[in-house]
């Protein structure tokens, strides 16, 4: 058990497009959702954190109005990185909290690596 | 923030051997833990840490942690081909509301198993 996906796995976009990730726990209900990213060769960095029915929280230096997260039900987060850039070209990861349990577990998904053209 | 730092960056050894990666950390934490990752691929948890607690096992793996002076071994006993992976230290930060909270990741230690 314990399942999150992502989706999609990869996606290539041109620069000035806007792109949609979805993250989702398959069988558990999240409380809290949390986007990272990843850079080649770094270790990942947390962007922001959403609780379901609320707005998300964003760490600093992540713009807000660029991530745009929504965590409209307790399975699912969506992550949409507007008018995209080739610097923001990277490997982005989601994990969930479950509603249930121990909160100082998260479940990540498989990521998604964004290349942006 | 508090940010994880482990060394050695990057770790080569014979398979058989065990490999030995540390972590330290600079603020206060609620638990430590400890992910694997192979490359371009998503994480693999491998063990949580409790702030209360000194020392873990799991199977080939240890995790120690020392809370005065900020810091955690991984030992990965009798390693195998398998075991290369980029590992990574991961705190959790002290809860002032409950809940869940997001995670501070280490640099990470790039571990080469030679067959």
């Amino acid at each position: 058990g314990a399942v999150v996906s992502q989706h999609p796995s990869w996606v290539i976009c041109k620069s000035g497009t806007s792109v949609k990730i979805e993250c989702r726990s398959l069988d558990f209900q999240a409380t809290t959702m949390f986007w990272y990213r990843q850079f080649p060769k770094q270790s990942l960095m947390l962007m922001a954190t959403s609780n379901e029915g609320s707005k998300a929280t964003y760490e600093q230096g992540v713009e807000k109005d660029k991530f745009l997260i929504n965590h409209a039900s307790l399975t699912l987060s969506t992550l949409t990185v507007t008018s995209a850039h080739p610097e923001d070209s990277s490997f982005y990861i989601c994990s969930a909290s479950p509603l249930v349990g121990a909160p100082d577990t998260q479940y990540f998904g498989p990521g998604t690596r964004l290349t942006v053209l | 923030s508090q940010q994880g730092e482990e060394d050695p960056q990057a770790l080569s050894i014979q398979e058989g051997e065990n490999a030995t990666m540390n972590c330290s950390y600079k603020t206060s934490i609620n638990n430590l833990q400890w992910y694997r990752q192979n490359s371009g691929r998503g994480l693999v948890h491998l063990i949580l840490i409790r702030s209360n607690e000194r020392e873990k096992h799991s199977g080939r793996l240890r995790v120690t942690l020392d809370t005065s002076k900020k810091s955690s071994s991984l030992l990965i006993t009798a390693s195998r081909a398998a075991d290369t992976a980029s590992y990574f230290c991961a705190t959790g930060r002290v809860y002032s509301g409950g809940g869940a909270d997001g995670l501070t990741f280490g640099k990470g230690t790039h571990l080469i198993i030679q067959p």
